[in-house]
């Protein structure tokens, strides 16, 4: 069935560091989500991509969406302490798949 | 404007009991999906309802099961607890398959 695997797992990085989340998928995806979940908390929409190779910015977040749409990216630009959580992907296939997340730790 | 609001927020059951969980959708909205996290874990869809039908399934058994109303409120309802069943029970309401607003969840403990 389909999948949908996030790299890496966890990343820890010092404030001011930049950060990236790939997000992959085994099929061809219409479109994509990012959610952000803050410890403790609920998962939070950021951004849907639709076409092939589309990038939309956020102020410091960068978001791509590859040509074959099988794949996205994440990229945070100088994090601060607020971007501590967990990034998540989500796609629609026969049901809403979350990839599997990547927990982002920022150092002080 | 409410968001997407969910009761209880903790609930301790014993296994083999039965649940049911209350969602109340983002005014506006007329989906509502439902998703089981686990520690650590990423959500997982169970299902999604749309006008009282339920329209797509997870790979959940049977006895998860819900209901949407017609205010488009739902219910998720798990029958015979298993300990496995302890999670975070999130709702989350949409128009179809667009922007997923959760509410803050229902966090389920089996004894």
């Amino acid at each position: 069935g389909q999948q949908v695997m996030q790299i890496p797992q966890y990343q820890h990085v010092q404030e001011g560091e930049d950060f990236t989340t790939y997000c992959n998928s085994s099929t061809t995806l219409s479109n994509i989500q990012w959610y952000k979940q803050r410890p403790g908390g609920h998962p939070v929409f950021l951004i849907q991509l639709v076409k092939s190779g589309e990038v939309k910015k956020q102020k410091r977040l960068t978001f791509q969406f590859g040509e074959a749409k099988k794949n996205s990216s994440l990229h945070i630009t100088a994090t601060q302490t607020t971007d501590v959580g967990t990034y998540f992907c989500a796609a629609w296939g026969n049901q809403f798949y979350f990839g599997t997340g990547t927990s982002l730790t920022v150092i002080p | 404007d409410a968001g997407v609001t969910q009761s209880p927020t903790h609930l301790i059951k014993t296994r083999g009991q039965q649940v049911t969980l209350r969602c109340s959708p983002k005014s506006g909205h007329d989906t509502v999906s439902w998703y089981q996290q686990a520690l650590g874990q990423g959500p997982q869809f169970i299902f999604q309802y749309y006008e009282e039908e339920e329209r797509q399934r997870g790979n959940f058994p049977d006895r998860f099961s819900g209901h949407q109303f017609p205010n488009y409120s739902s219910e998720l309802n798990v029958n015979a607890l298993l300990l496995g069943d302890s999670a975070l029970y999130l709702c989350a309401s949409s128009f179809l398959q667009g922007e997923a607003f959760f509410g803050q969840g229902t966090r389920l403990t089996v004894v």
